[in-house]
């Protein structure tokens, strides 16, 4: 099993581009989060969702965009990009669609605004 | 505001000594409580879960206790060794929502051979 991947793993993008993170995971997994993490922050979530269709906002929403159409894949989208968002970034499923349990993270996606 | 706490500053010891890291949070029910381990560049893995009604779990040469009154967690690692080394997170997943796991900012733990 691969887990839980991520692509890209850097990514550099000026201010105003926009771009999509890939997340996808082959457990058949129900929830799947994005965090993002940045120096003396922890781990902070940003989406969050408990099945395909179904999707909900986490502690720092503000720029991103998710959807879920499949289990295995959970996209998070960056419209328009800013320095603030600088930051490295990692998905994670868990097999409870209450998330009771071990959280399965990515190796993480390191992205720069300039 | 709900909040986490674990100590920032790196936390040096001997190999072969017990580390122990400490997790603290205010504002919080928590359903469970989980440590992780992260290595530089790499995303967290799960060791340990400890749910609101127990007082200590263990797995090898791990330990987890949880004072719901104290509102603490401490993460034990006995015989620690130089592979030990590494950044470990508390994380807390409160009783009114399971679905936003909240994390602390981690303690950088570096084993001295």
């Amino acid at each position: 099993n691969a887990g839980v991947t991520q692509t890209p793993k850097f990514q550099v993008l000026k201010t105003g581009q926009s771009m999509t993170l890939q997340c996808a995971q082959d457990m058949n997994h129900e929830y799947m989060s994005w965090y993002r993490q940045d120096p003396g922050m922890g781990l902070r979530l940003i989406h969050y969702s408990v099945g395909a269709g179904i999707t909900d906002q986490g502690e720092v929403p503000n720029g991103y965009n998710v959807s879920r159409s499949t289990t295995e894949d959970f996209p998070l989208r960056l419209l328009s990009a800013a320095p603030s968002q600088t930051s490295v970034y990692f998905c994670a499923s868990n097999r409870h669609t209450a998330n009771t349990g071990e959280l399965f993270f990515g190796e993480g996606s390191r992205l720069t605004v300039l | 505001s709900q909040k986490i706490e674990q100590n920032s500053e790196a936390l040096n010891i001997q190999e072969g000594k017990t580390a122990t890291l400490t997790c603290n949070y205010t504002n919080y029910s928590p359903a469970y409580l989980q440590w992780y381990r992260q290595d530089p560049g790499r995303g967290p893995v799960f060791l340990l879960l400890i749910r609101e009604n127990e007082k200590e779990k263990r797995k090898e040469r791990l330990k987890v206790t949880f004072d719901t009154t104290l509102k603490q967690s401490l993460f034990h690692i006995t015989a620690s060794q130089p592979a030990d080394s590494a950044t470990y997170l508390c994380a807390l997943a409160s009783s009114g929502g399971y679905q936003k796991v909240t994390f602390g900012t981690g303690t950088k733990l570096q084993v001295i051979p």
